[in-house]
């Protein structure tokens, strides 16, 4: 069974530029998550879908992040424009069953350098 | 806004067993104690989780004090492979987000 899938694995992007980052889950499963560690600090919630709808997206930081999950599979995260302060990694994860039944799987990340 | 006290780090010897500690004194009686990790360039692993019960299974054991106020990651026979950041996480039952904190940082000496 394949993982959770981020791409790209790394991004070099100049301020003021668009990057779109994008997640596969693990087939089938319906909740996704992204996260993100930027430099220096913990790990945070970003938001989370169940199928193609946001159920909490209190943790984006500004409305330069868009997130979709169109048709209820794959994901994107849209930063534009891109800040320094937007660097770092972000990481993706899906589970099966919201709540606590089920873990959640993590992907690789995606390494984002703004310049 | 972690629920969790976890040491900075800490360093292992090969081939011993690893006793990670986690105080989480203020733990509510329906959040789990999980545990993640993550080894360097990776994303978080889930590792084990428990309620009230000392939990094991093919990567680890937790144990739980009767008071749940703190609680212990057993990794019975450390190796190389097991350096990572390990995060002590307390969850609600209904609670899909994770809180990590800053974690400790496991080092396993050959």
């Amino acid at each position: 069974e394949a993982g959770v899938t981020q791409f790209p694995s790394h991004s070099v992007i100049e301020k003021g530029q668009t990057v779109t980052l994008r997640c596969d889950p693990i087939s089938g499963h319906d909740n996704l998550y992204w996260y993100r560690r930027v430099m220096g600090k913990e790990i945070k919630f970003l938001l989370h879908f169940v199928k193609e709808s946001k159920q909490d997206e209190s943790g984006m930081p500004n409305n330069r992040f868009l997130a979709e999950r169109t048709g209820g599979t794959y994901s994107t995260l849209k930063v534009q424009p891109a800040e320094l302060e937007d660097s770092g990694v972000y990481f993706c994860a899906s589970s099966q069953v919201t709540g606590n039944l089920y873990e959640q799987y993590f992907g690789p990340g995606t390494r984002l350098t703004v310049t | 806004d972690a629920k969790t006290t976890q040491p900075t780090s800490m360093d292992c010897a090969e081939g011993r067993a690893a006793n990670l500690p986690c105080n989480h004194s203020t733990i509510s009686g329906n959040e789990y104690v999980y545990w993640y990790r993550q080894i360097h360039s990776q994303g978080p692993q889930y590792i084990i989780h428990g309620l009230k019960n000392n939990e094991t299974n093919e990567m680890a054991s937790l144990i739980i004090t009767e008071d749940r106020k703190s609680s212990t990651l057993i990794l019975p026979h450390a190796t190389l492979r097991d350096t990572a950041v390990y995060y002590c996480i307390v969850r609600g039952y209904n609670d899909y987000k994770l809180s990590f904190g800053a974690g400790t940082t496991v080092t396993v000496r050959a």
